[in-house]
């Protein structure tokens, strides 16, 4: 069945880059995405990328993607505090049906 | 545009008692969804409805039912409340080819 896996943590300097990784298990998603949500609010997209891409910036994110090893990674460039938020990733395998990772939480240390 | 909206934020349920979250978009979307959110577990699809008039199941929808009352409003209902569905419950609805979801702020509901 479909699986996608995220780390759960991550911790970076305020001022650093921050990478957050992703591997997905099913090879038809058209489009693979990230959402932020931070603390007692809905998700928000934050950028999404088409399969036969393998980058995609959009100012400070970049989103990189390698398809043969079903590998999706987030790099948000000179990370802030108001970044701090939980990161999801998430495949649409079947169209209209959506799997989510379960999230990392990013923390920014200032 | 309020975008996606859910009531109620809170709920606090005796297990076996009954409720109904509501959500809504202004959006014009044709798919909404329903979600739980758990924590370590992501987001879990409970139903959904790719236009009015139709349902789906999704991931986990037992003890769950839902109505697509017209093209704006999703509800969910839960019949007889159970402590295994204490969580945050999330609405979604999706836009445009890419499939962009946009959620709702979340209904926090704990069964005692």
């Amino acid at each position: 069945g479909e699986d996608v896996e995220q780390s759960l943590f991550l911790s970076v300097r305020e001022g650093d880059s921050s990478v957050i990784n992703c591997t997905y298990t099913d090879s038809s998603s058209t489009y693979l995405y990230w959402y932020k949500q931070e603390p007692g609010a809905g998700l928000q997209l934050l950028t999404y990328i088409f399969s036969n891409m393998d980058m995609k910036q959009d100012q400070r994110l970049t989103v990189l993607l390698n398809k043969k090893d079903k590998h999706l990674s987030l790099r948000i460039a000179d990370t802030q505090t108001g970044d701090s938020a939980i990161y999801f990733c998430a495949e649409n395998p079947h169209g209209q049906n959506f799997v989510f990772g379960p999230g990392t939480r990013l923390s920014v240390l200032p | 545009n309020a975008g996606v909206t859910q009531t109620p934020k809170f709920q606090v349920l005796k297990t076996g008692q009954s409720m109904t979250l509501q959500c809504a978009q202004d959006m014009n979307h044709n798919s909404m969804y329903w979600y739980r959110q758990d924590p370590g577990m992501g987001l879990r699809l409970i139903y959904y409805s790719a236009s009015e008039g139709t349902t789906d199941k999704g991931e986990v929808p037992n003890g769950y039912n839902v109505s697509r009352l017209n093209k704006r409003e999703f509800s969910l209902r839960l019949e007889s409340a159970a402590p295994s569905q204490t969580s945050v419950y999330f609405c979604a609805s999706i836009a445009g080819e890419s499939y962009e979801q946009y959620f709702g702020p979340g209904t926090r509901l704990t069964v005692t």
